[in-house]
């Protein structure tokens, strides 16, 4: 199947720095990928998509200024969460659509921990 | 928007055990996917299932796509197999993944 890497898998900053995440599509292309926060205990909730050379759609509720997102090549989405509070410490997973079909693949997630 | 619900929510069950996992969907769907989330966050697919019957190995999922449900029945249960399984929808037209409930499993040694 296709694979999705994400890096870093983990990561701890100070509130108030900026912290981004890749998430790469290895072995195929993917002109959308999407965006999603879990917390503990809870469900995957979409944040974004993003679309290869346009600006990002968010859902209802997420702050396009804070969680910043490009998608440059169609290999390669970005997540960047600016000005990083305690309250943003969550498990940040990224997908990719394959061309053909609907069906999503995964990035391994990387946990924020703001301090 | 569409609603996903799974149950049951929680499931303990004895090694060897068998068990069968609901997702119920509101909407029409282009695509069904059911995923096992390990201890440490990472998604494993499991199927891709828009309708019709999968199986692979000791799993098998079934999705009545007309009736708007899902199955996901996994027989002689692993310690392994411990962890959350999710169902996922893709409504029609769309590619946005929508999540469902989850269902976390427990299986004792």
């Amino acid at each position: 199947g296709a694979v999705v890497s994400q890096h870093p898998s983990r990561v701890i900053c100070k509130s108030g720095t900026s912290v981004k995440i890749e998430c790469r599509s290895l072995d195929f292309q993917a002109t959308t990928m999407f965006w999603y926060r879990q917390f503990p205990k809870q469900s995957l909730m979409l944040m974004a998509t993003s679309n290869e050379g346009s600006k990002a759609t968010y859902e209802q509720g997420v702050e396009k200024d804070k969680f910043l997102i490009n998608h440059a090549s169609l290999t390669l989405s970005t997540l960047t969460v600016t000005s990083a509070h305690p309250e943003d410490s969550s498990f940040y997973i990224c997908s990719a659509a394959g061309t053909e079909t609907y069906e999503q693949y995964f990035g391994p997630g990387t946990r924020l921990t703001v301090t | 928007g569409i609603q996903v619900e799974q149950s049951p929510p929680d499931l303990i069950l004895q090694e060897g055990a068998n068990s069968t996992l609901r997702c119920n969907f509101s909407d029409s769907v282009n695509n069904l996917q059911w995923f096992h989330q390990n201890p440490w966050g990472q998604l494993i697919n499991l199927f891709y299932i828009p309708s019709g019957t999968k199986q692979n190995g000791r799993l098998s999922a079934t999705t009545v796509a007309t009736e708007r449900y899902s199955l996901l029945y996994i027989s002689s249960s692993q310690t392994t197999d411990s962890g959350v399984y999710f169902c996922a929808v893709v409504l029609g037209g769309y590619q946005k993944v929508t999540f469902g409930t989850g269902t976390k499993l427990q299986v004792i040694p």
